[in-house]
């Protein structure tokens, strides 16, 4: 079983349009994260929920929300998608309160934006 | 976030040890260091961490130096699945609201020839 998944695993689509990516765990954490990686390799934390709640929002355009229906999952909801987001994104888990605190992360959603 | 200096790429052929050196001269005593690694077209996973101690777990080693200022994590046999970007990360123990993010720099890419 695939322990945090992240559909779909592609992406393409037009400038203008509005697409959603979705993320389940299945480790019982309690804190998800989106993390993009954009055409240069470098790995940058978005959004981070805890419990259900935004902990960590990092200048991130509006166009871009994040929604938690549960503590299992978190998905992205991007409008009006622009070149620019063309990356791949990355779900993550992790529990809170325990010393490691190792996040766990999904195999990436490839976004292209035509 | 303290910052860490890693050299952009390394070599090793394969069964051979491999030492990827990493910085992080302005650590603060609450910092852990950990190490992921992000194998081509999958997202990052956790290799290994530590405080003050060198540490051992099945993938690898973390040696630590004294004062902390620098850190090695050691692969004892390469393998050609071992070829991926490795990750030097501090995060502090201090968590704020439950999650942390990392913090990604450049990392190393370790090629493994065979």
């Amino acid at each position: 079983d695939t322990a945090v998944s992240q559909t779909p695993k592609y992406l393409v689509t037009q400038m203008g349009n509005d697409k959603s990516i979705k993320c389940e765990q299945n480790l019982g954490h309690d804190t998800m994260y989106w993390y993009k990686q954009d055409s240069k390799k470098f790995l940058k934390i978005m959004f981070s929920y805890n419990n259900k709640e935004l902990i960590i929002n990092e200048t991130v355009p509006n166009r871009f929300s994040p929604k938690s229906p549960d503590k299992a999952h978190l998905n992205l909801h991007i409008n009006s998608l622009e070149l620019g987001d063309s990356a791949v994104y990355f779900c993550a888990s992790s529990q809170s309160g325990v010393a490691k605190n190792i996040q766990y992360f999904g195999a990436g959603t490839r976004l292209s934006v035509l | 976030d303290a910052k860490t200096t890693q050299p952009n790429s390394m070599e090793s052929n394969e069964e051979e040890p491999v030492h990827l050196p990493c910085n992080h001269s302005t650590i603060s005593g609450t910092d852990y260091i950990h190490w992921y690694r992000q194998l081509p077209s999958q997202g990052p996973e956790y290799v290994i961490h530590g405080l003050t101690s060198n540490v051992n777990n099945r993938m690898a080693s973390l040696a630590i130096a004294e004062d902390r200022k620098s850190s090695t994590l050691i692969l004892h046999r390469a393998t050609l699945r071992d070829a991926a970007v490795y990750y030097c990360i501090l995060r502090d123990l201090v968590t704020q609201g439950g999650s942390e993010k990392l913090v990604f720099g450049k990392g190393t890419k370790l090629t493994v020839n065979p």
